[in-house]
């Protein structure tokens, strides 16, 4: 079965300064990686996915992902973040099996003025 | 922007009544979830169903229940509330790919006393 790390539970970061947000991937033949965005009382909200092609894509809010295949990676990186970024980040993956995306425990990025 | 809607966004109830959280869908998807998530933390899939008449527990045992009868319904059921149930519980579809990404609802954040 798959699984997702998310390696960091918290990272605090000052608007302006980039940010990347790191999540693996247990190996897999094929597998479609997505990030979502969670506000506070809020549902989840797709940012970005990867389903094949270049490894690098671009989401909403500036975000982008690179599939790192050999590393069985899919880090997200902001160049630049704004205090509106502060939310929690979860990290999924699904493979060619009939079963549900796995989610990652999240990463509760905070945006410091 | 998704079209999954879930009632009642908040929620405290005595404990002991039943209780039905509604989830509903305008999208035709097939696959329905409920996920339970505590606050700040991650997501524990409890039950999924691929269509009508169809449903499978999740990875995190729950004492409720669910329902698929309509394509676009998906209710969660209490039957007995205990303290322990507080928590938020969020649903979410998918299309029929497993490339597709899945579609939340806003949760509903059930507080039980």
């Amino acid at each position: 079965a798959q699984s997702v790390t998310q390696l960091d539970s918290q990272v605090p970061v000052f608007e302006e300064a980039p940010v990347e947000l790191r999540c693996n991937y247990s190996s897999s033949v094929s597998v479609y990686l997505f990030w979502y965005v969670q506000y506070p009382n809020q549902g989840l909200q797709l940012l970005l996915k990867y389903l094949s092609g270049s490894t690098l894509v671009k989401g909403i809010n500036g975000f982008e992902a690179e599939f790192n295949k050999s590393q069985t990676s899919f880090h997200l990186r902001k160049p630049s973040v704004h205090i509106s970024d502060t939310a929690e980040y979860f990290c999924a993956v699904a493979d060619s099996g009939n079963t549900p995306l796995v989610f990652g425990k999240g990463t509760r990025l905070s945006v410091i003025a | 922007e998704a079209d999954i809607y879930q009632t009642p966004r908040y929620l405290v109830i005595g404990t002991g009544k039943k209780i039905t959280l509604e989830c509903s869908q305008t999208m035709g998807h097939d696959k329905m979830y409920w996920y339970q998530q505590d606050p700040g933390m991650e997501l524990h899939l409890i039950h999924y169903s691929y269509g009508v008449n169809s449903t499978e527990k999740g990875d995190l045992s729950s004492e409720s229940t669910v329902s698929r009868i309509r394509t676009e319904h998906f209710p969660l059921t209490l039957e007995s509330a205990r303290p322990s149930h507080t928590s938020q519980y969020l649903c979410a579809s998918s299309g029929p790919s497993m490339n597709t990404e899945a579609f939340f609802g806003q949760g509903t954040r059930l507080t039980v006393v």
